[in-house]
């Protein structure tokens, strides 16, 4: 089956620095990936469409300086937290797929910023 | 938004089938009707999803109202993995695939 890779699965990083989350699709392609962001006890909230070859989209109140996104490959999404926060920790998950079997996510990278 | 509406957590007992059910009024005739589940610390794990007709697989079967306007998720056989929170999301059609999740139902099974 369809199965997307997230790496990694856990980062503690300095408030200021930057931190890259990779989201990988092993054994099909993917022009577009979907980036979340759950909060604890909260539902997943969509960020952005990452399609290969071209900008990303966001949604509204996610800023794209912030929040890179990078989908150079067929099989390969990166979301860049720049200048992290405190509040930017928070539990990031990728998506890709649809079709008949339906969208398969990523594991999910949990990001705490100290 | 969200255009689903889910009751915030249902319990069930372990063995027994799990009816949860969804509200989404305001689908149209090309949405999809798509259900997710999340374990605690876990990226969402595809169900099922249908358009018009009754759906089942290995994991559960969805039934879909005849005007379309609710659905209902179908565990026949609650274990106690099942336990999770399970997301009803319609996929609208021109809106370039993306699921847009809802507070979705926590379930709870209890052995």
């Amino acid at each position: 089956g369809a199965v997307v890779s997230q790496h990694p699965s856990r980062v503690i990083c300095k408030s200021g620095t930057s931190v890259k989350i990779e989201c990988r699709s092993l054994d099909f392609q993917a022009t577009t990936m979907f980036w979340y962001r759950q909060f604890p006890k909260q539902s997943l909230m969509l960020m952005a469409t990452s399609n290969e070859g071209s900008k990303a989209t966001y949604e509204q109140g996610v800023e794209k300086d912030k929040f890179l996104i990078n989908h150079a490959s067929l099989t390969l999404s990166t979301l860049t937290v720049t200048s992290a926060h405190p509040e930017d920790s928070s539990f990031y998950i990728c998506s890709a797929g649809g079709g008949a079997r339906g969208y398969t996510f990523g594991s999910g990278t949990r990001l705490t910023v100290v | 938004d969200a255009k689903t509406t889910q009751p915030n957590s249902m319990e069930s007992n372990e063995e027994e089938p799990v009816h949860l059910p969804c509200n989404h009024s305001t689908i149209s005739g090309t949405d999809y009707i798509h259900w997710y589940r999340q374990l605690p610390s876990q990226g969402p794990e595809y169900v099922i999803h249908g358009l018009t007709s009754n759906v089942n697989n290995r994991m559960a079967s969805l039934a879909i109202a005849e005007d379309r306007k609710s659905s209902t998720l179908i565990l026949h056989r609650a274990t106690l993995r099942d336990a999770a929170v399970y997301y009803c999301i319609l996929l609208i059609y021109n809106q370039g695939g993306k699921l847009i999740f809802g507070q979705g139902t926590e379930l709870s099974v209890k052995p």
